[in-house]
């Protein structure tokens, strides 16, 4: 069973932190993402990453895919009440069209 | 709207009852996928359809829970005889292609 591990856990921190969230693994995936989820909400893919060494930013957002693609962070720069949620990855390996998901980290950012 | 619906949007229900839960895709994805989140963890897999290929049944948990897909398009997820461990958000997904679009879940609590 592949499984996805992510830390923290849990995250809480004042407005204008910078944080860093990671996604590990023992298994090769051929790609990951990353999904936000708001209470009540589904998960909402903010990125996917396929190769080896990949940085993908998106705003304040970055994202990094290890180079032998067995791990993932994302880090977030000046973070805002706006992105509080659970941040969850997903890795898929080749071949396969079902995702493994992470525990998540539950992040709250306080204004 | 154009996003993935699901129904009820809450459901309470006594153990040993069955319910069923819906899911709208969104029009055209070929793909759509049914996963279990209880609090505290990741998506639990459950069930996959594509097309019009025999669906992958491996993350159905027992033989209590079945799923069907009507026509390529609305899916319904059956639980039998349920249990209290059997209360969760119950999320459907749907997807063109990689990118899976998250409805907004059904929450189960059976008492």
């Amino acid at each position: 069973t592949q499984l996805l591990e992510q830390s923290p856990q849990f995250l809480s921190i004042q407005e204008g932190e910078n944080l860093t969230v990671y996604c590990n693994s023992s298994s090769v995936f051929s790609s990951l993402q990353w999904y936000r989820q708001e209470p009540g909400e589904g998960p909402v893919l903010l990125v996917t990453v396929v190769t080896g060494g990949e940085v993908k930013k998106l705003k304040r957002l970055t994202f990094q895919f290890g180079d032998a693609r067995k791990d993932s962070s994302l880090h977030i720069t000046a973070a805002q009440p706006g992105d509080t949620g659970l941040y969850l990855c997903a890795g898929v390996s080749g071949g396969s069209y079902i995702p493994t998901f992470g525990r998540g980290t539950s992040l709250i950012v306080h204004p | 709207g154009a996003g993935v619906s699901q129904s009820p949007s809450n459901k309470v229900t006594e153990k040993g009852k069955d319910v069923e839960l819906r899911c709208d895709p969104i029009s055209g994805h070929t793909a759509l996928y049914w996963y279990r989140q209880s609090l505290g963890q990741g998506l639990e897999f459950l069930i996959y359809f594509q097309g019009n290929s025999a669906p992958d049944k491996s993350g159905l948990p027992s033989d209590r829970f079945s799923a069907e897909r009507t026509g390529g398009s609305v899916s319904t997820l059956t639980i039998q005889r349920t249990q209290q461990e059997d209360s969760a958000v119950y999320l459907c997904a749907s997807s063109p292609a990689e990118t899976q679009y998250f409805g907004p879940g059904t929450r189960l609590l059976v008492l």
